[in-house]
C-alpha cells in the first residue's frame, strides 16, 4: 500500500526556522516525484515544487522560489520541506503527493502538516 | 502561469441531481492535462479524475469529466450524501503546476 505520511504539527515564532518531513512507503521511492502543496485555512490548493529522490532534481513554483527549500534523503525514502525565517503568513496545512512525472496530476497525499506560526 | 477559474463558486443542489462544474483555463493546458480532486471537511483532497477523463481507482462512474484545451467539465450524474465537497481542477499541461480556486458543492 502507498504511503506517504507526515511529521506532526508544528507551532512556532514568526523569525524561527523549521523543516517538515514526508516519508513514503509501499513504492519505489526514486522512481516518483514528491511535490509540497500549501493550503492556507479556508482556502484553495496551491503547488509550491518538487523533487526527484533520485538525483534531487528540484523545481520550484516562483510563488515559493527562495521562500522556501525542497530536499530528500532517498536512503531514508523521506523528503522535505523547510523555512528558514518563518512568516504569520505561513500558517497553513502543507501536503506532500506524489507525483508520476514532473508534470502531472497528484495521485497519493500525505496526511498534512499543520504549521502554525504566530507569537 | 495558466490561471484556472472555477464556476460556480457554489452549488446548491439536492441529493439525486446531475451537478456540473465548470474549470477553464486562461490558456491551452494541452489536450487533456486536467485533473479534478475532491475534498471534504477536515480531510485530505481525493483525486478523482486525471487526463480529463480518466477515473481514478475507486471513483464511481457518476463522476465523469470532460474537455479539452481550455473548457473542462466535472459531472456527478446523480449527487449522492458524500459527495458534498469542495471540488478542485488541476492543470499539468506547463509549469507552474496550478489550481481552480474551487467549487463548493453543499446541500440545498
Amino acid at each position: 500500500e502507498v504511503q506517504l505520511v507526515q511529521s506532526g504539527p508544528e507551532v512556532k515564532n514568526p523569525g524561527e526556522s523549521l523543516k517538515i518531513s514526508c516519508k513514503g512507503s509501499g513504492y519505489s521511492f526514486t522512481n516518483y516525484w514528491i511535490g509540497w502543496v500549501r493550503q492556507m485555512p479556508g482556502k484553495g490548493l496551491e503547488w509550491m515544487g518538487i523533487i526527484y529522490p533520485d538525483d534531487s532534481d528540484t523545481r520550484y513554483s516562483p510563488s515559493f522560489q527562495g521562500q522556501v527549500t525542497i530536499s530528500a534523503d532517498k536512503s531514508i525514502s523521506t523528503a522535505y520541506i523547510q523555512w528558514s525565517s518563518l512568516k504569520a503568513s505561513d500558517t497553513a496545512m502543507y501536503y506532500c503527493v506524489r507525483h508520476r512525472l514532473s508534470s502531472s496530476w497528484f495521485d497519493y497525499w500525505g496526511q498534512g502538516t499543520l504549521v502554525t506560526v504566530s507569537s | 502561469e495558466i490561471v484556472l477559474t472555477q464556476s460556480p463558486g457554489t452549488l446548491s443542489l439536492s441529493p439525486g441531481e446531475r451537478a456540473t462544474l465548470s474549470c477553464r483555463a486562461s490558456q491551452s493546458v494541452g489536450k487533456n492535462n486536467l485533473a479534478w480532486y475532491q475534498q471534504k471537511p477536515g480531510q485530505i483532497p481525493r483525486l478523482l479524475i486525471f487526463g480529463a477523463s480518466i477515473r481514478a481507482t475507486g471513483i464511481p462512474d457518476r463522476f465523469s469529466g470532460s474537455g479539452s484545451g481550455t473548457d473542462f467539465t466535472l459531472t456527478i450524474s446523480r449527487l449522492e450524501a458524500e459527495d458534498f465537497a469542495v471540488f478542485y481542477c488541476q492543470q499539468y499541461g506547463s509549469s507552474p503546476l496550478t489550481f481552480g480556486g474551487g467549487t463548493k458543492v453543499e446541500i440545498k
